[in-house]
């Protein structure tokens, strides 16, 4: 079946400092979101990406969708401490069909 | 516009019980899925309906079931529980257009499951 992987499991960093979490499909997608879960809360929706090699900017947070629409990113710029939360990408094969989601990044901020 | 509701936030169970939640989703929003997370399995699908219909089930034994109501509610229930049934349980809404594309998925606040 339908398999999403996302690297690193956990990150930890200082605040300033940049973060990227990967998220690698084993089949071709036919979009993908993202959702940002703080401790103790729910899943948050982030951003849906639909074409080939789109990059979609939120002030400091960048998401790429790969031109073989099989991997994504997501990109935070000088981290703060709001910033603290899992990410998980989502995927989806075809319109219809349920989203599979990915285990997750645990990012920690240091101050 | 109120957000996502599911009942109860917190309950405990001992083995061989079943259990109902319950899941309100957003005013006018017809899908709704839903979702086990636990520490090692992160979140795992179960099912989807759409205007009453199950759309699209997950891996889950039979013991999991779901319902949708003419008003969209939904349950779903969990019989002859084991200990790995813990976990919270995330219902999410989203519009569910006719043609599938689901668009964005609301959660609510989860309802923890916990097995004695």
């Amino acid at each position: 079946g339908q398999q999403v992987m996302q690297i690193p499991q956990y990150q930890h960093v200082q605040e300033g400092e940049d973060f990227t979490t990967y998220c690698n499909s084993s089949t071709t997608l036919s979009n993908i979101q993202w959702y940002k879960q703080r401790p103790g809360g729910h899943p948050v929706f982030l951003i849906q990406l639909v074409k080939s090699g789109e990059v979609k900017k939120q002030k400091r947070l960048t998401f790429q969708f790969g031109e073989a629409k099989k991997n994504s990113s997501l990109h935070i710029t000088a981290t703060q401490t709001t910033d603290v939360g899992t990410y998980f990408c989502a995927g989806r094969l075809n319109y219809g069909q349920n989203f599979v989601f990915g285990p997750g990044t645990r990012l920690s901020v240091l101050p | 516009k109120a957000g996502v509701t599911q009942t109860p936030r917190y309950l405990i169970k001992t083995r061989g019980q079943q259990v109902t939640l319950s899941c309100s989703p957003i005013s006018g929003h017809r899908s709704v899925s839903w979702y086990q997370q636990t520490p090692g399995q992160g979140l795992q699908f179960l099912f989807e309906y759409f205007s009453e219909t199950q759309r699209n089930k997950g891996n889950f034994p039979g013991r999991f079931s779901g319902r949708q109501f003419s008003n969209s509610r939904s349950e779903m229930n969990v019989s002859t529980l084991e200990l790995g049934d813990s976990a919270l349980y995330l219902c999410a809404s989203s519009s569910g257009l006719a043609g599938g594309n689901t668009g964005e998925l609301f959660f609510g606040e989860g309802s923890r499951l916990t097995v004695l």
